[in-house]
């Protein structure tokens, strides 16, 4: 059980735009705490998507946007593409456990 | 660029101590403005934060695991490690480790990672 909650699953046809869900309670998201985002493709290693809720890291193509409000955060992707099917998670730090937290994972298929 | 890299035994047996150690390559361990952290991923499931260090030795450590856990930072060699004490079969994992922004004491995004390391605990 993640202390953030993502969908397990979200898919998409090519071209089309999708969202995935993170979301949060008072002591995480809620407390104002800043969301980030990582794609991991199958076999390998996470890569960072977006930091600080909205922001792009140098060489992320801006069809990848996130946003927060609440509790929660999103992460939308615009112009599906094949090379886009991955897993994505989110995290955030929570102060009630001091610590970092991530969320379950969402796998995302391209139709 | 600055890499990371993990390395140490790929079997441990139940009841024993995981060991790994992280070696920085590209950047200095040293830097004001990032903790280094270890992540997990069990096969087939989510990503799980471990633990992260400072280069002075300060640390953070997941409350869930924070009795089995140790992370040591070694400036000399640009490597920081990791134990996990009491093994059983739910720690086998692949276990990442990554530079860990923070700022205002507050740990942040993970950039870069590592490739991963499959520690596989079995008898």
């Amino acid at each position: 059980q993640s202390v953030l909650t993502q969908p397990p699953s979200v898919s998409g046809a090519p071209g089309q735009r999708v969202t995935i869900s993170c979301t949060g309670s008072s002591s995480n998201i809620g407390a104002g705490y800043d969301v980030h985002w990582y794609q991991q493709l199958p076999g390998t290693a996470p890569k960072f998507l977006i930091y600080a809720n909205s922001n792009r890291p140098s060489g992320v193509p801006d069809r990848f946007s996130g946003s927060k409000s609440g509790t929660s955060a999103s992460l939308a992707i615009t112009g599906l593409q094949a090379e886009d099917e991955a897993d994505y998670y989110c995290q955030s730090y929570d102060s009630s456990l001091s610590g970092v937290v991530f969320g379950g994972g969402t796998k995302l298929t391209v139709l | 660029q600055l890499q990371l890299q993990e390395s140490g035994p790929g079997l441990v047996k139940p009841s024993e101590t995981l060991s790994l150690t992280c070696t920085v390559s590209g950047g200095s361990i040293s830097s004001r403005t990032y903790y280094w952290g270890w992540i997990r991923q069990p096969p087939g499931k989510g990503l799980e934060w471990i633990g992260s260090i400072y280069y002075s030795g300060n640390t953070y450590y997941n409350p869930s695991l924070k009795s089995r856990v140790t992370i040591s930072v070694d400036t000399s060699k640009n490597q920081f490690s990791l134990k996990l004490s009491s093994v059983t079969v739910a720690d086998t994992a692949v276990y990442y480790c990554a530079r860990h922004a923070f700022a205002s004491g507050i740990l942040l995004w993970f950039d870069p990672w590592g490739q991963g390391t499959l520690v596989t605990v079995s008898s």
